[in-house]
């Protein structure tokens, strides 16, 4: 167990709708990452948030937005859902950013139809 | 741009054989971090190992261990006396540090490689 917690594991849903994903990062962890892993295109970081704020930002489409709230745990908000969008969605944490080890949470598994 | 090549995609073994799974990576950070992580039938990624650009040291842990050489920009993982329940998708990944160099350093979040299939059969 990484201490890392995602909800919910599963989630299916159908085109055009919104979901959003939530994740509480490990006790202590200041930085929360989300990635995307799906057949075609593997695991791909999606956006960082260090202490609130939005640090880095990678392949996310502009239907997809993130925040973090004060407690630490983050969001991660998909909208106007395509069946390319199924795919399971990670979240990880690390005590500050690019220097340390990021642990993941075990994942939303995201099945639009 | 920074990039990690697992060029294995499947390997089959068969219990208490030992494996090697390789992992080649480009980067133009001077300071970088290599890790490689398991990911089990059950899906969830679980951290294997943390290594810095400036130690070459080999490492082992139990069976496992890992060989890496800046000289061939290689950050290879040995499973020695390979068990069933090793049987993972492996992924190797590059962090880099260079923050703010407009050449699509990764600033800090990982750049995986496509993963190494392991089955370890009975």
């Amino acid at each position: 167990d990484s201490g890392v917690t995602q909800t919910p594991k599963h989630l299916i849903t159908a085109t055009g709708q919104r979901v959003t994903l939530r994740c509480s990062p490990r006790s202590g962890d200041l930085s929360v990452y989300w990635y995307q892993q799906s057949l075609d295109q593997g695991l791909q970081f999606l956006i960082q948030y260090y202490n609130g704020e939005e640090r880095a930002k990678g392949n996310i489409l502009e239907r997809f937005s993130a925040q973090q709230f004060p407690d630490l745990h983050s969001e991660l908000n998909l909208s106007s859902l395509e069946l390319g969008d199924s795919a399971l969605y990670f979240c990880a944490s690390s005590v500050a950013t690019e220097t340390d080890t990021q642990y993941f949470g075990p994942g939303t598994r995201l099945t639009v139809l | 741009a920074q990039k990690v090549t697992q060029a294995q995609t499947e390997i089959s073994v068969v219990e208490k054989e030992d494996v090697t799974l390789d992992c080649v990576y480009e980067t133009r950070d001077t300071t970088y971090y290599l890790f490689w992580y398991k990911q089990p039938p059950s899906g969830e990624l679980v951290f294997l190992i943390r290594r810095n650009s400036f130690d070459e040291q080999n490492e082992i842990s139990g069976r496992y261990s890992w060989n890496f050489q800046k000289s061939t920009s290689s950050f290879n993982f040995t499973i020695t006396a390979s068990q069933v329940v090793d049987s993972a998708v492996y992924f190797c990944a590059l962090s880099g540090t260079n923050l703010g160099m407009n050449y699509g350093g990764s600033q800090g979040n990982l750049i995986f490689g496509k993963g190494t299939k392991l089955s370890v059969k009975p």
